[in-house]
């Protein structure tokens, strides 16, 4: 069954230091990955995905992920933090096939970036 | 609009009753997907459609949750005799196509609050 983790509920940064948020998986199958963001009151807005080539993906406002097979890990970066970061964010991973169609979302981790 | 949207925002019902959620997906998008998130979770998914027919419905919990698509763009979410545990947040996604092997991204709405006393 395919599942996704996120080890951290909460990852607390000062503004200026490098981020990471850390999510790792478990799919049979080469997985499709995804970074979502979600800010109060509001839904889910997509940061980037990995689906082939390059393990590092380029994604909004700033973030980047590091896909690593061997570890089965996704964890998303950034290198400078801002106070605006501070948000939910979900890792999620899929399946391709003809009959996937869901995401699975891991339970995510609560960024607080302080001033 | 450019996103998704859903309405309404919020809804409070008393246990028993129906609801209905409804979701406009992006324009053009084939795709459509409603996924609930309990507090403190991430999203769990519910269904999917392809055009007008449910392509996957294997995360509805029960005959209690129904949805439907039928003219392929708007859909509603229906629930029956409503529980106390359906509180959550109902979220809407759409993606260009197909799902499968797509690598289509899927685009939320900003979810509908339902809260049943």
């Amino acid at each position: 069954a395919q599942s996704v983790a996120q080890p951290e509920d909460q990852v607390n940064v000062a503004e200026g230091n490098p981020l990471t948020v850390k999510c790792t998986y478990s799919v049979s199958g080469n997985p499709y990955l995804f970074w979502y963001v979600q800010y109060p009151n509001r839904g889910l807005q997509f940061l980037l995905k990995y689906i082939t080539g390059d393990n590092l993906v380029k994604g909004s406002y700033g973030f980047e992920a590091e896909f690593n097979k061997s570890q089965t890990s996704f964890h998303l970066k950034k290198p400078s933090a801002l106070v605006s970061d501070s948000a939910l964010y979900f890792c999620a991973v899929r399946v391709p096939s003809s009959s996937a169609s869901k995401i699975i979302f891991g339970s995510g981790t609560r960024l607080s970036i302080r001033p | 609009g450019a996103g998704v949207s859903q309405t309404p925002s919020n809804k409070v019902t008393e246990k028993g009753k129906y609801v209905e959620l409804r979701c406009d997906p992006i324009s053009g998008h084939t795709a459509l997907y409603w996924y609930r998130q309990s507090l403190g979770q991430g999203p769990e998914f519910l269904i999917y459609f392809q055009g007008t027919g449910a392509a996957d419905d294997s995360g509805l919990p029960n005959d209690r949750f129904f949805a439907v698509r039928p003219e392929g763009s708007v859909s509603t979410l229906k629930i029956q005799r409503t529980e106390r545990g359906d509180s959550a947040v109902y979220l809407c996604a759409s993606s260009l196509r197909p799902s499968g092997s797509s690598t289509d991204t899927q685009y939320f709405g900003p979810g509908t609050r339902l809260t049943v006393l």
